[in-house]
């Protein structure tokens, strides 16, 4: 499995992109990214998933270049809400196989 | 939206009692996973399940065991309980592509 390496911490201001990157220099061809956010006292929540290029929904963009070797989630006008973990996970989706939950990064959005 | 519930948010043991901690979810979903969560350590998997009586071991899976009888429940099992097993854990379920993982609300166990 790919391990994933990421910031341990990050601060933003309100209304500011923040962008996360992730590194996965071992991906393997059938491996997905997917990203979770973790508030305090909560389970992670799923975010966004992809394969290559850009994808974007209601809550963030995922960018993966051509290589794959890393990727990066964007959070657009972050408030203070989005203040939470941020998992990068990589793994092929196929029942049998595991994922890595990472150590995340800390975001911190200030007023 | 999925629901993954959790028997409890809050528990207290004592060292050496059985403890079970349960899990329910409500979209028909084929896996289902156990992590605990420490401070600097992250999430850990302790055992997953791909269907019902099949298991498989995770990262962490010494003095834990699991069951599942029925496709909407997971039990973990902590047989013998010890301090070290002190943690917040969190139960997950996911369709058949297991990157897309439902998170319940934890269940923060204190064993003294």
């Amino acid at each position: 499995l790919a391990k994933t390496t990421q910031p341990i911490s990050m601060d933003s201001y309100e209304g500011q992109e923040v962008n996360i990157t992730c590194s996965h220099n071992n991906i393997a061809t059938n491996d997905y990214i997917t990203w979770y956010q973790q508030f305090p006292s909560q389970g992670p929540r799923f975010i966004i998933q992809g394969y290559k290029t850009k994808v974007t929904n209601e809550v963030a963009s995922l960018f993966i270049p051509a290589d794959r070797k890393s990727s990066t989630l964007s959070l657009p006008r972050v408030s203070l809400s989005d203040t939470a973990v941020y998992y990068c996970l990589v793994g092929s989706g196929n029942q049998g196989g595991k994922l890595i939950f990472g150590q995340g990064t800390e975001l911190s959005v200030k007023p | 939206d999925v629901k993954v519930t959790q028997s409890s948010r809050y528990l207290v043991k004592r060292t050496g009692e059985k403890v079970f901690l349960e899990c329910v979810q409500d979209m028909d979903h084929e896996n289902m996973f156990w992590y605990r969560q420490d401070p600097g350590l992250g999430l850990r998997l302790i055992y997953f399940s791909y269907d019902v009586k099949m298991k498989e071991k995770g990262d962490i899976p010494e003095g834990y065991s699991v069951s599942r009888e029925k496709k909407e429940r997971f039990s973990l099992i902590l047989e013998s309980a010890s301090t070290n097993q002190t943690s917040m854990y969190l139960c997950a379920s996911s369709p058949r592509d297991i990157n897309e993982q439902y998170f319940g609300p934890g269940t923060r166990l204190t064993v003294t």
